[in-house]
């Protein structure tokens, strides 16, 4: 068990570039988290997933947001034209859940984004 | 909605002191509670968690207990080291409908020898 991953780590862009984060859930998880954390702040739920689908999105995720869990096993987020206010870390976590069971969300280390 | 609110910090304590952090919540039925803690440049930890009122989680020397007449989740230790310095979010999270960790905005506690 290697724990949730995320790559990369750190990422600088520019005003209006598309970024891309992956994610790598721990093995077997079945259930796959998005948040988004800022300076000072707890982190806010923007996605999650069950297997491949996608069963869940906060109004926090814009339009220039997707995410995508093909396979059910890995993650990425993208971010087209990317502003200022997205700079923030995003956190990535997964879970293992089946119904009527309060599954515990293991959280990576997160993408610190950074919007020039 | 849900929500989660924390003491403000910074918590600034000396080393083997009493803590508390306090937090309450606001829910729609019942739910799951949990304590996290982020290390400095670590990313969050599950520290301990409750899943029914009355409950005690606890680990590593923390404790808190899940009291719905209150709607509160105080985390508390009794002696403090300097490693215990880092940020502590309270969070909770239904158990049916939405999956998502609804979170506090984080109560940093600083421990001096």
């Amino acid at each position: 068990d290697t724990g949730v991953s995320q790559n990369p780590r750190h990422k600088i862009t520019k005003r209006g570039q598309n970024v891309t984060f992956r994610c790598d859930p721990i093995s077997e998880h079945n259930r796959l988290y998005w948040y988004r954390q800022t300076l000072g702040q707890g982190p806010e739920f923007l996605t999650y997933f069950q297997n491949e689908a996608q069963l869940e999105k906060s109004r926090l995720l814009s339009d220039r947001f997707s995410a995508e869990r093909p396979k059910g096993s890995f993650s990425t987020l993208e971010i087209q034209r990317t502003e200022q206010g997205d700079s923030a870390m995003y956190l990535c976590a997964s879970s293992f859940g089946s119904s009527g069971t309060t599954d515990t969300q293991y959280f990576g280390p997160g993408t610190r984004l950074t919007v020039l | 909605g849900n929500s989660v609110t924390q003491m403000e910090g910074p918590v600034t304590l000396s080393e083997e002191a009493f803590l508390t952090i306090n937090c309450t919540y606001t829910a729609t039925g019942y739910p799951s509670l949990f304590w996290y803690v982020q290390y400095p440049g670590e990313g969050l930890q599950l520290l301990l968690k409750a899943t029914k009122a009355d409950d005690k989680g606890s680990n590593k020397g923390f404790e808190a207990t899940y009291r719905k007449e209150t709607t509160s989740f105080h985390l508390e230790k009794g002696s403090v080291q300097v490693s215990d310095s880092a940020v502590y979010f309270c969070a909770l999270r239904m158990d049916t409908g939405r999956r998502a960790l609804t979170f506090g905005s984080g109560t940093r506690l600083q421990v001096q020898p």
